[in-house]
């Protein structure tokens, strides 16, 4: 079945970049997402990439897919303390009607 | 109204007893979904809603689990006889016909479900 895999926790200083990193099983995923979720918030959708493209950018945020090795990542360019949030890599895939959730990466940022 | 609405926030129940939680949706989006968020953990799918088709059940954990949807609008998940491991938090979104291209699924805040 599908599966979508992240590492629970990064910290980055205020002002680097940050890199969170995603695997999915489903070779027919056909839409692919990053969502943040801050504490006591519902999920925001950030960006999302379609599975024939290998790089998304959108201001501070580049989202880079690997389709070969079914590997997404998303980079914060000059990480805020605002970025401070859950992200949860989802995927969607032909014929379905879910999106599958990733468990979410902590991303704590430092003085 | 301006973005979905989960009543209520926060639910603390008996173990056995049935809970009753309730998303309103974005206006005029026809897909509505379920999801269950334990703690420190990803979100797991429950239920789908597209219009008036039959809804996509394959996420409900067991036969406890109801969700019902009239239409395009209100939605309601039951939950019956409720068990401890159902505590989490219970989260609601809706889009435009899902399907048909890549829309938003925009998130309610979603009910922390506490069972006591």
């Amino acid at each position: 079945g599908e599966d979508v895999e992240q590492s629970l926790f990064l910290s980055v200083r205020e002002g680097d970049s940050s890199v969170i990193n995603c695997t999915y099983t489903d070779s027919s995923s056909t839409y692919l997402y990053w969502y943040k979720q801050e504490p006591g918030a519902g999920l925001q959708l950030l960006t999302y990439i379609f599975s024939n493209m290998d790089m998304k950018q959108d201001q501070r945020l580049t989202v880079l897919l690997n389709k070969k090795d079914k590997h997404l990542s998303l980079r914060i360019a000059d990480t805020q303390t605002g970025d401070s949030a859950i992200y949860f890599c989802a995927e969607k895939s032909a014929g379905y009607n879910k999106l599958i959730f990733g468990a979410g990466t902590r991303l704590a940022v430092h003085p | 109204g301006a973005g979905v609405s989960q009543s209520p926030s926060n639910k603390v129940t008996e173990k056995g007893k049935d809970v009753e939680l309730r998303c309103d949706p974005i206006s005029g989006h026809t897909a509505l979904y379920w999801y269950r968020q334990r703690l420190g953990q990803g979100l797991e799918f429950l239920i789908y809603f597209q219009g008036n088709s039959a809804p996509d059940k394959s996420g409900l954990p067991s036969d406890r689990f109801s969700a019902e949807r009239t239409g395009e609008s209100v939605s309601t998940l039951t939950i019956q006889r409720t068990q401890q491991e159902d505590s989490a938090v219970y989260l609601c979104a809706s889009s435009f016909n899902w399907a048909a291209k890549n829309t938003e699924a925009f998130f309610g805040q979603g009910t922390r479900l506490t069972v006591v």
